[in-house]
């Protein structure tokens, strides 16, 4: 099984500041990783497929790098309603996997 | 619009069953794969099971193989997951998800939840 691991657990900053987000895979995964977002009582929905291409609707301040085992996801500008929880999956082998989760709260 | 909207959860004991449903609308049922995610409360995201188109191959969880079961009905444009032996740490929101052609998840539903407890 994949093991992805997410870092920070928590980020704290303010609306307008650049965020970056890690997820590391325990194993090369080429680009087969998602990025979903998750705001309280709502399910989850995907920003970014393939490691680096955002879903339809995506704003363009949120981008998604790396291959292999090292993959960021970075919103350029935090807006208010950005602060959530994020999760990476793993497509590229049975069983998909999520990371743990970052959080990203209002400083 | 792409809706999935899923039933049947509920308070159940321990060693129980439950059917859960999922019904789509708004994109061709039939020609998408599918998938069931669970979130326990205050937990993180944990695959459960997937179907494909024709209701081959499924895929399950360790954690769940041999209790659950997927299922679907493409003339009712409905995903089913049976849910036997139920145990306290099956507790969750059960999502439905539709497969993008990446393998991620590109719709979700509201999810339903399912408590098991005594």
């Amino acid at each position: 099984e994949i093991v992805l691991t997410q870092s920070p657990a928590t980020l704290s900053l303010s609306p307008g500041e650049r965020a970056t987000l890690s997820c590391r895979a325990s194993q090369s995964i080429s680009n087969s990783l998602a990025w979903y977002q998750q705001r309280p009582g709502q399910a989850p929905s995907l920003l970014i497929y393939d490691a680096s291409n955002r879903a339809t609707g995506i704003p363009a301040r949120f981008s998604g790098s790396g291959s292999g085992t090292d993959f960021t996801l970075t919103i350029s500008s935090l807006e208010p309603e950005d602060f959530a929880i994020y999760y990476c999956q793993q497509c590229s082998s049975w069983p998909i996997t999520f990371g743990q989760g970052t959080r990203l709260e209002i400083k | 619009e792409v809706q999935l909207v899923e039933s049947g959860g509920g308070l159940v004991q321990p060693g129980g069953s439950l059917r859960l449903s999922c019904a789509a609308s708004g994109f061709t049922f039939g020609s998408h794969a599918m998938r069931w995610v669970r979130q326990a409360p205050g937990k993180g995201l944990q695959w459960v099971s997937a179907i494909g188109t024709s209701g081959a191959p499924t895929y399950y969880a360790d954690s769940v193989k041999g209790r659950f079961t997927v299922s679907r009905d493409n003339s009712r444009n409905t995903l089913y997951l049976q849910m036997n032996s139920l145990r306290a740490e099956d507790t969750a929101v059960y999502y439905c998800a539709k497969r993008h052609d990446s393998g991620s998840h590109d719709y979700w539903g509201q999810g339903t939840l399912v408590t098991v407890s005594s």
